[in-house]
């Protein structure tokens, strides 16, 4: 199985900040990435497939990037709705799997 | 309006078989570019995806699981069943099911329950 890392794990941030997510895949992947947010205690929601295309709904402050191996998530102006645990999840090859999450809190 | 929505044991005991179901609305089973997953998350953990079912009836498991999960469709009732023999405490997990789309060669998980808590403990 292909595994996914995230980096980092955490990290505090502030709103209006601009942040940025690593997720690096084991083998290469193409563009067959998608990440997905989920606050406590909800469902994971779909943020952006194909390493860059944002789901209809999202807001456009959130853009993907990479292919390949590498890739990132960025919030261009966090705001306060958007502190939560980001994956990122491969369907590049059965079985799809998932990143281990990056959580953003409040700093 | 797209919903899903799991039902099914909130505790079952080590060694028993875990049935859960998914009752799905707004969209068809027998959608062709369509599907259902069940993934689960380990209280604190990352997802795990579990397996998937297609309108044509195809099926994939979890490499790790495969030899304890079941997964079948009842289209009439738009209900996806998810059986897991010989549950362990490790299985413990709140237990999502989710819509598969595909756009071109591209799929994802779009639409998902609001998840249940399944406790495995005696």
């Amino acid at each position: 199985a292909i595994r996914m890392t995230q980096s980092p794990s955490s990290f505090s941030a502030s709103t209006g900040d601009r942040v940025t997510i690593t997720c690096r895949a084991s083998q290469g992947i193409s563009s067959y990435l998608a990440w997905y947010q989920q606050k406590p205690g909800k469902a994971p929601k779909l943020l952006i497939y194909a390493a860059s295309t944002l789901q209809s709904g999202v807001p456009s402050r959130f853009s993907g990037s990479g292919s390949g191996t590498d890739f990132t998530l960025t919030i261009s102006c966090l705001q306060s709705e958007d502190f939560a645990t980001y994956y990122c999840q491969q369907y590049y090859s059965y079985p799809p799997t998932f990143g281990p999450g990056t959580k953003v809190d409040i700093k | 309006q797209v919903t899903l929505k799991e039902s099914g044991p909130v505790l079952v005991k080590p060694t028993e078989t875990l049935t859960l179901t998914c009752t799905v609305s707004g969209f068809s089973l027998s959608n062709a570019r369509m599907g259902v997953s069940w993934i689960r998350q380990p209280p604190g953990k990352a997802l795990e995806w579990l397996a998937h079912i297609f309108s044509n009836d195809e099926k994939s498991y979890s490499t790790s699981l495969k030899s304890r999960l079941t997964i079948s469709k009842d289209t009439s009732k738009s209900q996806v069943v998810l059986t897991m023999t010989n549950m362990d405490p490790v299985d413990t997990a709140t237990y999502y099911c989710a819509r598969i789309s595909f756009r071109g060669y591209d799929w994802f998980f779009d639409y998902w329950g609001q998840g249940t808590l399944v406790t495995v403990s005696s």
